[in-house]
This record gives C-alpha cells, structure tokens and sequence, in this order.
C-alpha cells in the first residue's frame, strides 16, 4: 500500500528566508503527485501537480520537484511571507492499474508552516 | 462561478441518525470524491464517482453510501451514524481523474 510521508511535521522560520518542504512515498510507480494548502478551517487548495515525466513545476516563488526513483518531492518556497502561514500537503494516487490510469489520492499528514514577521 | 459547495459547515448528530451531506460544483467536472480528515490520520478517501451514474469505493467505504444522478451532485449517505464517523469531510472535483483537485471548504460532523 502507498503510504506518504511528510518531513518536518511543524517548520516555523522568519520572514524572507527559502525553505523546503520534504514528501517521500514508498512506491515510485505514481502517475503524479500534487501539492496542496490548508488553510485552518478552510478546504485544500491545489498549489502545484507534477507529472510522472516531469521535473519540476513551478508557481509563482513555489517550485516543486519530483524524483520518481528515490521516491521524493520537495516543494521549495521563496522569500517566505507571513501569508505563505498554512499547512502543506502532499498527495499520490491511491489506486494505480495496470493498465495504466489511477484513482483517488493518499495524502501525507502534512507539514505545519509558521512563518514570523 | 462558486466551485466546490459543501452543506452544512457543521453537525450534530445523536448515534443512529442518519444524514446527508451535500456537495455540488458548477465547474461541469466529471470527477468527483469525498475524503475524511482526521488528526493523526490525515486525508482518506471514502467514495469517488468518475462521471453520472458511476460510483466506486474508496479506503474506508463502510458506513457511507453515495450515488451520483447528475454532473453537478455527489452527496453521501450516512445511514446509521456511529460516533467512529466524527470527522471533517471534504467533498473534491476535478475536470479528469488525475487532473488538479478542487476542494469544497469542508463539513464538521459530530456523532454524540
């Protein structure tokens, strides 16, 4: 079974500083893998969806990058701000075929980000 | 264009209630789910439906039922609420299945 897991649980850093969040899944036959954001009490919004031929995708001061092999992710935040503060997630299908296609997404518990004024 | 809505944003039931809880979106996705988030245990799917009239299971399906008559309506079925299914619940959507997911801002249940 797919299991993904998220490194470091809580990260609070000052403002302006580069940070990477760190997300590793056991089987390296993904057919993509998304980063999300949560904000407390609210729904996840999608941030980044990388597929499995690609590197890296990039949003804004967001780069995510992907190696299927070793089986790791890393979403890299430029110049933090107090409102990159939320909860990222990352996630991986669930059910892989095949025949090739996949369904539903397995979800790491995420990592908490602080970041100070 | 309201995406993903969710009803209710909160809930109480008593053990042995049923209810169900909404999820439409206006985005004309094919692709919809519902998930559970619980501390400890982060995100797992419960049911997901690739188009009208296709439902499948998901991880943790027992307790939930689901069917999908139109494009835009994806609601779940809890039949006998057990105090395991205090949760928030997320209905998603997508235009594809492994296409970027769109999340409704959530239902917080509580079975007393």
């Amino acid at each position: 079974k797919q299991e993904v897991t998220q490194i470091p649980a809580a990260l609070s850093v000052p403002e302006g500083e580069n940070l990477v969040l760190n997300c590793s899944f056991t089987d390296s036959a993904i057919y993509n893998l998304q980063w999300f954001r949560q904000d407390p009490g609210k729904g996840l919004t999608s941030l980044l969806l990388i597929q499995s031929s690609q590197r890296e995708q990039t949003s804004g001061r967001l780069n995510a990058s992907l190696d299927k092999s070793s089986g790791r992710s890393t979403l890299y935040i430029a110049a933090s701000q107090p409102g990159d503060s939320a909860t990222y997630l990352c996630a991986v299908p669930l059910f892989m075929y095949s025949g090739g296609g996949a369904d539903g997404l397995t979800f790491g518990k995420g990592t908490h980000l602080i970041i100070q004024p | 264009n309201a995406g993903v809505t969710q009803t209710p944003k909160f809930q109480v039931l008593k053990t042995g209630q049923s209810m169900t809880l909404q999820c439409a979106q206006d985005m004309n996705h094919e692709y919809m789910s519902w998930y559970r988030q619980d501390p400890g245990m982060g995100l797992r799917l419960i049911h997901y439906s690739v188009g009208a009239g296709i439902t499948d299971q998901g991880e943790v399906p027992n307790g939930y039922n689901v069917s999908r008559s139109t494009t835009e309506d994806f609601p779940l079925r809890l039949l006998s609420a057990a105090p395991s299914q205090t949760s928030v619940y997320f209905c998603a959507s997508s235009y594809g299945k492994n296409e970027k997911l769109f999340f409704g801002s959530g239902t917080q249940l509580s079975v007393l």
